[in-house]
C-alpha cells in the first residue's frame, strides 16, 4: 500500500497571503494525484487532479504541482472560504487507493 | 444536474446488519465507478472500495476485505454499501463518490454524495 504523508498537519496563514501545502508518497504515483477541500460538515470537493489540472470551476488561485513523489498545492491569495481541511490522494496503485492524512488551513 | 444522493442517517447496535444506498442521476450510472469513502469521527478520508455498475466488478481495500460488500442494482441506478454485523468502530460518516472520467479506473472521485452517518451503539 502506498503511504500518503501530508505537511504541515496544520497551517496558519492570513488571507490574502500565499499557501503551500504538500504531500509525498512513499513510491512514486507518476501524476495520478489529486488534492479536496472539505469544509465542516461537508463532502470533500476536488479540486485538482492529474497533480496539476484544476478541476470545472475551481478558481485559478488553485494550482498543483509535483509528479512521482513529491506533490505541491498552492493557493496563491487566500480568500475566507480558502480555510478548510486539503487532502491528497493517488490513483495509480489501488486497491487501496489512499489518501493523505489532511492540512487544515487555518486564519492565522 | 449530476448527483449522488445517499440514505439517510442510521444508528445500530452491535451485531446488527444494515445496507446504506447511493443513488445516481444526471448521467450514464453504468458507465462510471462509484466508490466509497469512509471518514471517522474527527480523521481524515478512507478508501474503502470500487464497483463498476455496468459489470458489477468490484474492488476492496485489503484492510476492509470481508467486513463489507460493496454492489450495484443498475436497473434503479443505485450503489450499496452492505454490513452484516456492525462493530462500534464502523461509526463512521460514509461517502459514496463517483469517478471523474467514464470508464476509468485508475481515477479520482468527482461527484461525491452528501455522506451517510452511521452510529453503532449499545
Amino acid at each position: 500500500e502506498i503511504v500518503m504523508t501530508q505537511s504541515p498537519a496544520t497551517l496558519s496563514v492570513s488571507p490574502g497571503e500565499r499557501a503551500t501545502l504538500s504531500c509525498r508518497a512513499s513510491q512514486s504515483v507518476s501524476s495520478q494525484l489529486a488534492w479536496y477541500q472539505q469544509k465542516p460538515g461537508q463532502a470533500p470537493r476536488l479540486l485538482i487532479y492529474g497533480a496539476s489540472t484544476r478541476a470545472t470551476g475551481i478558481p485559478a488561485r488553485f494550482s498543483g504541482s509535483g509528479s512521482g513523489t513529491e506533490f505541491t498545492l498552492t493557493i496563491s491569495s487566500l480568500q475566507s472560504e480558502d480555510f478548510a481541511v486539503y487532502y491528497c490522494q493517488q490513483y495509480n496503485n489501488w486497491p487501496p487507493s489512499s489518501f493523505g492524512q489532511g492540512t487544515k488551513l487555518e486564519i492565522k | 444536474e449530476v448527483q449522488l444522493v445517499q440514505s439517510g442517517a442510521e444508528v445500530k447496535k452491535p451485531g446488527e446488519s444494515l445496507k446504506i444506498s447511493c443513488k445516481g442521476s444526471g448521467y450514464s450510472f453504468t458507465s462510471y465507478w462509484i466508490g466509497w469513502v469512509r471518514q471517522m469521527p474527527g480523521k481524515g478520508l478512507e478508501w474503502m472500495g470500487i464497483i463498476y455498475p455496468g459489470d458489477s466488478d468490484t474492488r476492496y481495500s485489503p484492510s476492509l476485505e470481508g467486513q463489507v460488500t460493496i454492489s450495484a442494482d443498475k436497473s434503479i441506478s443505485t450503489a450499496y454499501l452492505q454490513w452484516s454485523s456492525l462493530k462500534a468502530s464502523d461509526t463512521a460518516m460514509y461517502y459514496c463518490a463517483r469517478h471523474l472520467h467514464s470508464g476509468y479506473a485508475y481515477d479520482t472521485f468527482h461527484i461525491w454524495g452528501q455522506g451517510t452517518m452511521v452510529t453503532v451503539s449499545s
